[in-house]
Order: C-alpha cells, then structure tokens, then sequence
C-alpha cells in the first residue's frame, strides 16, 4: 500500500450535479497532484497542489477545482457534471513538485455519471 | 510535442517468455522517463525509472532500453510471470511539461501460464 487514501472508492452522480473527491496524502509529502483516468487510457494530468496553492494545471475546465489543506490532504470538486466526466479520478503524492520525483498514487475513485 | 507513443495496445506472451513494450516521444527536454504497473482497481505503481544519461537500467527481471537519439525508450520484462498480467504505462516529463508526467496510453499484458 503507498499510504494515499482516495475516497470514496466509487459515485454515481446526475448530469448537472456537483461531486467532491477526497485525497490523504502519504506522510511527509506537501504535493499532491490530480488525474482523470478514462477507460482503457493513459492518466491525465488535472492540476497540482504545493503547500496549498495550485502549482499546475492540466487542459481541464474551470468547473474542476481543488484545495489542498494545511495537512495536505486535497479535494477535487467537479461542478456541472458531463456524462464524459466518468472515469477513474487518481490522486497522487509527493516529496515535491517536480516530475522526476517518485508519485504515490492511491487507489482511485471511479466517478459514474448517469 | 508533449505526446508520448507507447505500443503495442496488448500483449500476449508465455509464461517464462520476454515481454517488451515500446515507448516514443518527441519533446526532446523530457528528462525522466518512469514505467508504471497497474493492476485493475488500483492506482498505477512506479516500476522502474530512467534519465537520460544511462542506455540502460535493471531492476531485477525489469529493464529499461533508453535511446536518446532515436527518442524511444522500451520496458522489458524477462522470465514473465502470470502475477506480471498488468497494465503498463510509460511516462515521461521536463522542463516544458512543468515536471508533470506526460502518459502513453498503456498496454494491457496477459502471461499465458
């Protein structure tokens, strides 16, 4: 286990309603980075949390936000929910910001929207 | 530029046997070039990784073939085990990604017992 909890584990949500992801990340690492992971594809980058501020975001919506918290555990919110918006939400952390440092990422959140 | 081209899309090798998947990119300030193992309902896991000022890295039955001037860079797995049936990913990311990880699409491997 790499000690990054998602949860929770699985949603359903109604096209239109808003949905809250929730990330604990592993101890001692103030990074934690957001993906969406679509059926059969590669992760996708969302944004970035360094010591509570956006450090990066990926081609996303503004309707998909974030908050890291003094703990740095992290949310992702997603308003205005699309039927594309189902997928695998991934969050993962780090020791720092940049690339080359190992990420840790947790077991996921698979998001349906009906 | 920021793609990373990973084939083949699935793979099917015997137990025993050697399983290679391929990655290219084009985005030449890339600098690190991770491998990552994901079994289904979990998150991907870091198998290996590579920079690239080594050709090569073993990590017991894992291998990284890193080729700076042709832009590719392939994962080999020997003595492949049925616990190996996965999906793989490659990665890569630099300075022009702002260090975030850029994805292949992954490859679905199953080994045949």
């Amino acid at each position: 286990e790499t000690g990054v909890t998602q949860s929770p584990t699985h949603l359903i949500k109604t096209r239109g309603q808003q949905v809250t992801l929730r990330c604990s990340s592993q101890s001692g690492h103030n990074t934690v980075s957001w993906y969406q992971q679509a059926l059969g594809q590669g992760p996708q980058f969302i944004f970035q949390y360094y010591r509570e501020e956006e450090n990066g975001r990926g081609n996303f919506p503004p309707r998909f936000s974030g908050l890291q918290f003094p703990n740095y555990s992290s949310e992702l919110n997603v308003n205005a929910l699309e039927l594309d918006d189902s997928a695998l939400y991934l969050c993962a952390s780090s020791l720092r910001p940049t690339g080359n440092t190992e990420a840790f990422f947790g077991q996921g959140t698979r998001l349906t929207v009906v | 530029q920021q793609q990373v081209k990973q084939s083949p899309q699935s793979l099917i090798v015997q137990k025993g046997g050697i399983s290679i998947i391929n990655c290219a990119y084009e985005n030449t300030a890339f600098d690190y070039f991770p491998w990552y193992q994901q079994f289904p309902g979990k998150g991907p896991a870091l198998l290996i990784a590579i920079r690239p000022d080594v050709s090569e890295k073993k990590e017991g039955r894992f291998t990284i073939s890193f080729n700076k001037s042709a832009k590719q860079f392939s994962l080999h797995i020997m003595d492949s085990q049925p616990g190996d049936s996965a999906t793989y990913f490659c990665a890569a990311s630099g300075a022009d990604s702002n260090y975030q990880l850029i994805w292949g699409a992954g490859t679905k491997l199953i080994i045949k017992p």
